[in-house]
């Protein structure tokens, strides 16, 4: 499989605060994916990012495959970003995806 | 449109019981996942299905079975429970081809004591 190492483990932040989160991983892939796991264990797809830059508002995320990295950034970071994020790269064939171990961000008021 | 519902939420069993965690997704997905989540582990994949009528195994198959019953629904069966299956399970869908993020259901808790 791939391993997927993310960072930093924890972090705390400001309201307001920006921050990046960064995976790396071992192999190359055709695909990656970053989810928000909500204080209720809820997991929401953040982006599908193989590649490229992409942004959904406060958040953006850039893929450099050749690299082997993914960055995903929080803009004027609020409370309800709180939770843990995790990057997932994968390849096409088989269809799978490999989890990071994940960042646990914490946003106080 | 409820996405990829699981069942039951909660469960609690003795070392040794069997059971069956069900998943069902409306969103006309080819491929299905089951995942479970333990504390500082991340995400683990058990077994997948990449299309109806075809199952694999992912990292962690041991001690679990898996039918992709139709398109719809993939369950998980625990044939002899464990401690070591003490875990958060998640089941997921995506359409199976390139470009598909996956969706996740909102886990099922068990306790094995």
């Amino acid at each position: 499989g791939i391993q997927v190492e993310q960072s930093p483990p924890d972090l705390i932040l400001q309201e307001g605060a920006n921050s990046t989160l960064r995976c790396n991983f071992s192999d190359s892939v055709n695909n990656l994916q970053w989810f928000h796991q909500n204080p209720w264990g809820q997991l929401i797809n953040l982006f599908y990012i193989p590649s490229g830059t992409k942004q959904n508002g406060r958040l953006s995320a850039t893929t450099v495959a050749t690299e082997r990295y993914s960055l995903l950034y929080i803009s004027s970071s609020q409370t309800t970003d709180s939770g843990d994020y995790f990057c997932a790269p994968g390849r096409n064939t088989g269809n799978q995806f490999y989890f990071g171990t994940g960042t646990s961000l914490t946003v106080i008021p | 449109n409820a996405g990829v519902t699981q069942t039951p939420k909660f469960q609690v069993l003795k070392t040794g019981q069997s059971m069956t965690l069900q998943c069902a997704q409306d969103m006309n997905h080819n491929s299905m996942y089951w995942y479970r989540q333990d504390p500082g582990m991340g995400l683990r994949l058990i077994y997948y299905s990449a299309s109806e009528g075809t199952t694999d195994k992912g990292e962690v198959p041991n001690g679990y079975n898996v039918s992709r019953l139709n398109k719809r629904e993939f369950s998980l069966r625990l044939e002899s429970a464990a401690p070591s299956q003490t875990s958060v399970y998640f089941c997921a869908s995506s359409a199976g081809q390139v470009n598909s993020p996956l969706h996740f259901g909102n886990g099922t808790r068990l306790t094995v004591t």
